[in-house]
C-alpha cells in the first residue's frame, strides 16, 4: 500500500520545547515538502528537498529545521524559536520536484502548543 | 501572493454537475494549472492538472480557456462526499505550490 504517512496525527507540546514531526513515503519519490496551514488559510511552504542530503528553505523556514538522510524520510523539527507553532502541518512528495510533477500529500499532523 | 482568484463558496445540488471557476489572468506559457481539494482536517487530494488542453480523469474534467486566463473544474455528478475546499493553483516554479484560500463547495442533498 503505497503512500505518505505522517505521525503523530495530533501532537501537544509545552512552550519552549522542540518537537519533531515524522514524514515517510514509499512512493520512491525524489522530492519532499513541508507545508504549514493555519485556520481558514491556504498552505505555506516551510522547507523542501529534491534529493537526499540536500534541502532548501521555503517562505516561512524560520524556527524550523529538517534533515533528509534517507530518500523515504523527511522529518521536520519545530524549534522553540518558532513563535506561533500551533498549526496543521502537511508533508508532500513528488517524483522529481519539477513544476509538471504532481505533489501528493500526507494526512497531516495537528500541533498544539500549550 | 496568490496568482489565482476563486469564489469564496458555492452550492451545488447532489447529482448535478458542479462547475468551479478560477481566474489566472497572469499565467505564463509554461505554468500548469492544478486543482486539489481538501476535506476538513485532511491533507489536500490531487484532482487534475493541465497546461493548454482540456483534461479528463475519473474524478473530474478541467476546461482551460484558449487564452489560458481562466479554467473551470467540473465534477460531473456531485455527491455529498465532494463537499470540500477546492484549490486552483498555478505552479509558480519547480519548488512550490502557492495555495490561495480556495472555494468552499457545499453539496446540498
Amino acid at each position: 500500500d503505497g503512500g505518505i504517512t505522517q505521525s503523530p496525527k495530533y501532537l501537544f507540546r509545552k512552550e519552549g520545547q522542540n518537537v519533531t514531526l515524522s514524514c515517510e513515503q514509499n512512493l520512491n519519490h525524489d522530492a519532499m515538502y513541508w507545508y504549514r496551514q493555519d485556520p481558514g488559510q491556504g498552505l505555506r511552504l516551510i522547507y523542501y528537498s529534491q534529493i537526499v542530503n540536500d534541502f532548501q528553505k521555503g517562505d516561512i523556514a524560520e524556527g524550523y529545521s529538517v534533515s533528509r538522510e534517507k530518500k523515504e524520510s523527511f522529518p521536520l523539527t519545530v524549534t522553540s524559536a518558532q513563535k506561533n507553532p500551533t498549526a496543521f502541518y502537511l508533508c508532500a512528495s513528488s517524483i522529481y520536484g519539477t513544476s509538471s510533477d504532481t505533489q501528493y500529500f500526507g494526512p497531516g499532523t495537528r500541533l498544539t502548543v500549550l | 501572493d496568490a496568482k489565482t482568484t476563486q469564489p469564496t463558496s458555492m452550492d451545488c445540488a447532489e447529482g448535478r454537475a458542479a462547475n468551479l471557476p478560477c481566474n489566472h489572468s497572469t499565467i505564463s506559457g509554461n505554468e500548469y494549472v492544478y486543482w486539489y481539494r481538501q476535506i476538513h482536517s485532511q491533507g489536500p487530494q490531487y484532482i487534475i492538472h493541465g497546461l493548454k488542453n482540456n483534461e479528463t480523469n475519473e474524478m473530474a474534467s478541467l476546461i482551460i480557456t484558449e487564452d489560458r486566463k481562466s479554467s473551470t473544474l467540473i465534477l460531473p455528478h456531485a455527491t455529498l462526499r465532494d463537499t470540500a475546499v477546492y484549490y486552483c493553483i498555478v505552479r509558480v516554479r519547480d519548488d512550490k505550490i502557492i495555495f490561495g484560500k480556495g472555494t468552499r463547495l457545499h453539496i446540498l442533498p
